[in-house]
């Protein structure tokens, strides 16, 4: 069956270090991989997006990956900030050409940085 | 600054109950989607619309929700009759495609609880 895995376990990393969120799925071809941040009470806020033929793309402190032998997409956030805590959502969609869309949401990371 | 509006924020009704939720997209948006986030299931993408015609609604429950999209500054998610199960946060987005997906605006989000 088709999954999208994130890390289930919230994440709390010290200020000033690297946050690393890990977007697993399977059974999957994705034409591209999206990241998205949601704080609480709002809507998700689009942060990067990654096409299938791009190994790595940045974005200020963000970095995302996506290996699409291991069927993974790493996002990294460097130089951590409190403001940075938040719930990350990684999006994937199959869709080619002017296809309809299928695109599906992992169930997203809480990352909390402390001071 | 453009933004997605969302009309009621907050919403509490009775079982069997109609509910109309409405969203205005950013102007110039060709793409309207509407998802629903709960803990359980996270973010699932009901339907969407492009150019005002509706391109997929195979996430939506047929027998009881409805997708509009009257004119280009509206678009209508109903849900007739209501029932507890449908208690979620409905959000809508938009965002400019031709096939693929890019970014994707998210509106505030309509919180719905069916007692």
């Amino acid at each position: 069956s088709q999954k999208i895995e994130q890390n289930s376990e919230a994440l709390n990393i010290q200020e000033g270090k690297t946050a690393t969120l890990t977007c697993n799925y399977t059974n999957y071809s994705p034409a591209y991989l999206q990241w998205y941040r949601q704080d609480p009470g709002r809507g998700p806020v689009f942060l990067l997006l990654i096409r299938e033929n791009e190994k790595e793309k940045r974005k200020e402190r963000l970095k995302v990956t996506f290996d699409t032998t291991l069927k993974q997409s790493l996002f990294h956030i460097t130089a951590s900030q409190p403001a940075d805590s938040a719930t990350y959502l990684c999006a994937l969609d199959e869709v080619r050409g002017s296809s309809a869309s299928k695109i599906i949401f992992g169930s997203g990371t809480r990352l909390s940085i402390r001071p | 600054d453009a933004r997605v509006t969302q009309t009621p924020r907050h919403k509490v009704t009775e079982m069997g109950q109609e509910v109309t939720m409405r969203c205005q997209p950013i102007l110039g948006h060709n793409t309207v989607f509407w998802y629903r986030q709960t803990m359980m299931q996270g973010l699932e993408l009901l339907a969407y619309f492009r150019n005002r015609a509706p391109l997929d609604d195979s996430g939506m429950p047929k027998d009881r929700f409805s997708a509009e999209m009257p004119d280009a500054t509206l678009a209508t998610l109903k849900i007739q009759p209501s029932e507890p199960r449908d208690s979620a946060v409905y959000f809508c987005a938009s965002g400019t495609t031709t096939g693929a997906i890019y970014e994707q605006y998210f509106g505030p989000g309509t919180r719905l609880t069916v007692t």
